[in-house]
Formats: structure tokens, sequence, C-alpha cells
């Protein structure tokens, strides 16, 4: 069964620009989880969804949108990028059972210029 | 206070010893606990998960969880080289409302 896949894996956008990046799951896995991940504040929860509906949000700004689409397939998009959004973002994908063992995605690299 | 807690490190244990992380939680409902491995440059790859409160054993591995004290432990034996790596503890707080804590980095020295 393949993995998380995430795209692109690199990305370098310059201040003021948005961005949107993919995820998708595990086959069967419904539930998405996006994570911020700097080297100061560790991995940081963005939101997650579930049946095309966001149903849990961390403490992010709402510059940090998200959707997830019928298929499971997840995008999460970052407007108006500021210097500190250079991150690790990571996409975990899990089934939706009482254990929610989450795996993740390699990541996408963003840079923020 | 922090949601979940571990101490940064760095832990360094010789190898063929025990190497012992620690994870406190602040949410008295959370619900699951997870341990994750993460090498440098990679994600988080999951090792192990427990619920309910005792010892899981899984190999060298081996998670406690007492959720009256809110406390998790990874107690991994015969470390070896290889082990050296961060390990983030996660807390699933409620249908998959996830936080992680911030690491502890250990070296296991040949």
């Amino acid at each position: 069964k393949a993995g998380v896949t995430q795209t692109p894996r690199y990305l370098i956008k310059t201040r003021g620009q948005q961005v949107t990046l993919s995820c998708s799951p595990i086959s069967g896995h419904r539930s998405v989880s996006w994570y911020q991940q700097t080297p100061g504040q560790g991995l940081q929860f963005l939101f997650e969804y579930f049946s095309e509906t966001q149903r849990n949000k961390g403490n992010f700004p709402g510059r940090f949108s998200g959707r997830q689409f019928s298929n499971s397939r997840s995008e999460m998009n970052v407007s108006t990028l500021e210097l500190g959004d250079s991150a690790l973002y990571l996409c975990a994908s899990s089934l939706e059972d009482r254990t929610y063992e989450q795996f993740f995605g390699p990541g996408t690299r963003l840079t923020v210029l | 206070q922090k949601e979940v807690e571990q101490n940064s490190g760095p832990l360094s244990v010789p190898e063929g010893a025990i190497a012992s992380l620690n994870c406190t939680y602040s949410d008295r409902g959370s619900q699951s606990f997870f341990w994750y491995r993460q090498y440098s440059g990679k994600s988080p790859e999951l090792i192990m998960f427990i619920y309910s409160n005792g010892d899981k054993e899984d190999g060298r591995f081996t998670a406690q969880l007492n959720k009256a004290s809110q406390y998790v432990s990874l107690l991994i034996r015969d470390s070896q080289p290889s082990d050296s790596a961060t390990y983030l503890c996660a807390v699933n707080r409620n249908n998959n409302d996830m936080r992680f804590g911030a690491g502890t980095r250990l070296t296991v020295k040949p």
C-alpha cells in the first residue's frame, strides 16, 4: 500500500505571496492532519480534516487554511507569506478508529525569502 | 503549562543499555498516546501507541501509561546506534486532535 504523498517537496517563495501544498493520504484513510515543524517550535498542529470538514484546529492565524476533497486528498494554503512561515509542513493520515494512529508524509520544505 | 512536555535532552546511552524517555501531558481527557521516532531530515515514524494504563511491549520497545499521573514513557532495551534519533511524544486529546511534545534527542554511543 502506498504511503502518504506530499507535493511539492520543496518550495521557495517571497514575502507576501501565497502557497498551496497538497497531500494524498494512504488509501482508505479519511482523516488528514497538517503540522508545521520548525527547529524552535517543534511540531505544531495546524488542523485536521475528516469527510471534507475541518474537525480540529490549532492556534494559527487565519492566513493558514485548508480543505479536503471527496477522495480524501487535502490541500493547505498559506496567504500573505511571512519570513516566519519558513518550515517543514507535514501531512499525516489516519483511519477513523479509536486509536487514530497517524502516518506522516515526507513533508514540504517551504522557504520564504 | 505546555500541553505535552518532554525533556529535550540530549540523552546519551551506551550501546546495549536501556534508554528511558518520559512525557507528561496536561489534558486529563486525552485518550491515546503515541511515540514517534524522527531521524534528522526525515518525517516522524510511528513506533508505538498505547491507550490503556499499564505497559505495552513491542520487541525492544515498551510504552508505559499512567493516566492518573498524566505520564507516558518509552523504554528502549538493548539500545543500538541506529536508535539515535529524536523521539516525539504525541497525545490525542479527542477525535484526532493530536498534540506533540518538543521531542527528546537520543544518542546511542557504540
